[in-house]
């Protein structure tokens, strides 16, 4: 049973640049959500796509978005990265209605220099 | 005030000892609760759900006050295993903006 993937694992961007992650669900699972989680600190909720929309977004500025494709896997993009993005993202999988059983997968640490 | 708010840590406990966490948050809507465990430099996984008639995995209890807005869990005879960090983590009614506390990170030594 394949848990949730991401990548890349590692990534260093400079300032201003943009990146892509990607994040393939647990098998069987409808719905990505994308958290950011800083050192020392919790995940914060990014935002959740079920069913190819993002229906639920938390405190991030529009230079965060993202996409659901139709075989659940989940891309977050960031633009005009700054330094405050470094962080490692996590994504998270679960299957409706029991979407608060959430599976993380291993995350992909960003650094912008 | 923050949404989810844990003890403050860490945690330094000889193996054999029980060490409790507490957990307050601020919605009184919310819906369900867990912890988590995040080992270091890893993904979070879940631990357990909380309820509130309280419930029990072999060495972890996890209770939930409604009344008091407080959650807590409890770690019997600690192991070095036990070593990481615990987060409490709210889910909302009607909404899906999971929310987390920042942790409470546990160290049991020998």
């Amino acid at each position: 049973d394949a848990g949730v993937t991401q990548s890349p694992t590692h990534l260093i961007k400079t300032r201003g640049q943009q990146v892509t992650l990607r994040c393939s669900p647990k098998s069987g699972h409808d719905t990505v959500s994308w958290y950011q989680q800083a050192l020392g600190q919790g995940p914060q909720f990014i935002f959740q796509y079920y069913e190819e929309e993002e229906r639920q977004r938390g405190n991030f500025p529009d230079r965060f978005s993202g996409h659901q494709f139709p075989n659940y896997s989940s891309e977050l993009n960031v633009n005009a990265l700054l330094l405050g993005d470094s962080a490692l993202y996590l994504c998270a999988s679960s299957l409706e209605p029991r979407g608060y059983e959430q599976y993380f997968g291993p995350g992909t640490r960003l650094t912008v220099t | 005030r923050k949404e989810v708010e844990q003890d403050p840590g860490p945690f330094n406990v000889p193996e054999g000892a029980t060490v409790a966490f507490n957990c307050t948050y601020s919605n009184s809507a919310s819906q369900s609760f867990f912890w988590y465990r995040q080992d270091c430099r890893k993904e979070p996984k879940l631990l357990m759900s909380v309820y509130s008639s309280g419930n029990e995995d072999g060495r972890f209890t996890a209770q939930l006050n409604r009344a008091s807005q407080y959650i807590s869990l409890l770690i019997r005879d600690s192991k070095l295993s036990d070593s990481a960090t615990y987060l409490c983590v709210v889910f909302p009614t009607g909404g899906f903006k999971t929310i987390f506390g920042a942790g409470t990170r546990l160290f049991v030594k020998a």
